[in-house]
């Protein structure tokens, strides 16, 4: 299984509204990464977490809260978005390993809206 | 992570060879040419990597030049499918750290 799964597909969600993002992977990955990407840009790191710990945050609003509840689960709190922050969510994974390529592998995103 | 610099955009005949440069003249010698590309509305896929030595896949190609600030990625033969957004990025191999340019846009014209 070489998976990074992420749910739902397309959010919408309004200034009040806290919902979260949810990624999912099984192989035994111990990396895990977010990335928003809006219209025809690269995609932007935001947060990395390793052997479920924050290692990573590049200077992200309070708004956005990261949580990795175990080593295959990796969420995105959102709460009092704004319309800017409409884009696409990745998700990817990467094993930790020195002997490894270092490949992340991604997930399909999650499209959200802000209205 | 070295900075790197790519042509916004290329055209490529469908069955020629697409080549798609990257220049990274301040690339350090523990870091690695990582290649990239994002099909429309998909997640980034892995292509191929290397650190000095050409590697080859069943995907691709890639040629680094001997002084390692420069490299290629070779598509064979080029299909509709690899139209893509194909990104250059240099890294340590195995760095948490993975950053984004602004890849080159490869559209195939049949």
């Amino acid at each position: 299984d070489t998976e990074v799964t992420q749910t739902p597909k397309h959010l919408v969600m309004g200034m009040t509204n806290k919902k979260s993002l949810k990624c999912e992977q099984h192989m035994g990955h111990r990396a895990m990464y977010w990335y928003k990407q809006k219209a025809k840009k690269p995609p932007e790191l935001m947060f990395v977490y390793s052997y479920e710990k924050l290692s990573i945050n590049e200077s992200v609003p309070s708004r956005f809260s990261p949580e990795c509840p175990n080593s295959s689960l990796l969420n995105l709190h959102l709460h009092a978005l704004q319309p800017e922050d409409s884009a696409l969510y990745l998700c990817a994974s990467m094993e930790l390993l020195k002997t490894t390529s270092g490949e992340l592998f991604f997930g399909e995103g999650s499209r959200l809206t802000v209205l | 992570d070295a900075k790197t610099t790519q042509p916004p955009s290329m055209d490529c005949a469908e069955g020629r060879a697409a080549n798609l440069p990257c220049n990274h003249s301040t690339i350090s010698g523990n870091e690695y040419v990582y290649w990239y590309r994002q099909i429309h509305s998909q997640g980034p896929q892995y292509i191929i990597h290397g650190l000095k030595n050409n590697e080859t896949n069943e995907m691709a190609s890639l040629i680094i030049t001997e002084d390692r600030k420069s490299s290629t990625l070779i598509l064979p033969h080029a299909t509709l499918r690899d139209t893509a957004v194909y990104y250059c990025i240099v890294r340590v191999q195995g760095a948490q750290k993975l950053v984004f340019g602004q890849g080159t846009r490869l559209t195939i014209n049949p």
